[in-house]
């Protein structure tokens, strides 16, 4: 399978932990992007990379989430301190670095559960 | 980004044409309207997108007004499987950010 990947694909913790997320693109796509979602809402944009530049961040992203794009390829997301309110489901998307942007492909997402 | 507004919910019939309309009436010259879907617990799908002229794939079909302000999208025959939410995004191209901004959509239900 050559599409996005995401793991884990659920995480249940407990209010206070870390937890980290990590998303592998495409393998040729340079722009790599993180969504939260919570029920009943679109996706909301949290971050996005060119490469491995974080170029743009959402006031979302909060001083406990950190994202990370070491070598342009794989990223991770991690959450500081979870709060119950950071449970959602965390979807990560890559795209080609074309100026005409057509699709984004999005992984199957990571639900976060923070008791 | 321009702002999108599109009805919270639809019925359709199985087989029948699903027209999803959608309103961007402060959309500016440089920006495209893209369609994403949303299945249930899965990612979201791009469909399509269009500057201004309408346009066509092996999805859908988009309708973009002359002025720009609304467009409607197409699903020409629709099956129990196109039942999801579909994400109406107007978002630049030129330099600068490359995000795209989701609503919260039409949840789209497909009737046998």
């Amino acid at each position: 399978d050559t599409g996005v990947s995401q793991d884990p694909r659920h995480k249940i913790t407990k209010r206070g932990q870390n937890v980290t997320f990590r998303c592998d693109p495409i393998s040729e796509h340079n722009r790599l992007y993180w969504y939260r979602q919570t029920l009943g809402q679109g996706p909301e944009f949290l971050t996005y990379f060119q490469n491995e530049a974080q170029l743009e961040k959402s006031r979302l992203l909060s001083d406990r989430f950190s994202a990370e794009r070491p070598k342009g390829s794989f990223s991770t997301l991690e959450i500081q301190r979870t709060e119950q309110g950071d449970s959602a489901m965390y979807l990560c998307a890559s795209s080609p670095d074309r100026v005409e942007v057509g699709e984004l492909f999005f992984g199957e997402g990571s639900r976060l559960t923070v008791l | 980004d321009a702002k999108t507004t599109q009805p919270t919910s639809m019925d359709c019939a199985e087989g029948r044409a699903a027209n999803l309309p959608c309103n961007h009436s402060t959309i500016s010259g440089n920006e495209y309207v893209y369609w994403y879907r949303q299945i249930h617990s899965q990612g979201p799908q791009y469909i399509i997108h269009g500057l201004k002229n309408n346009e066509t794939n092996e999805m859908a079909s988009l309708i973009i007004t002359e002025d720009r302000k609304s467009s409607t999208l197409i699903l020409p025959h629709a099956t129990l499987r196109d039942t999801a939410v579909y994400y109406c995004i107007v978002r630049a191209t030129t330099s600068g950010t490359y995000k795209y901004i989701f609503g919260t959509g039409t949840r789209l239900k497909v009737l046998a």
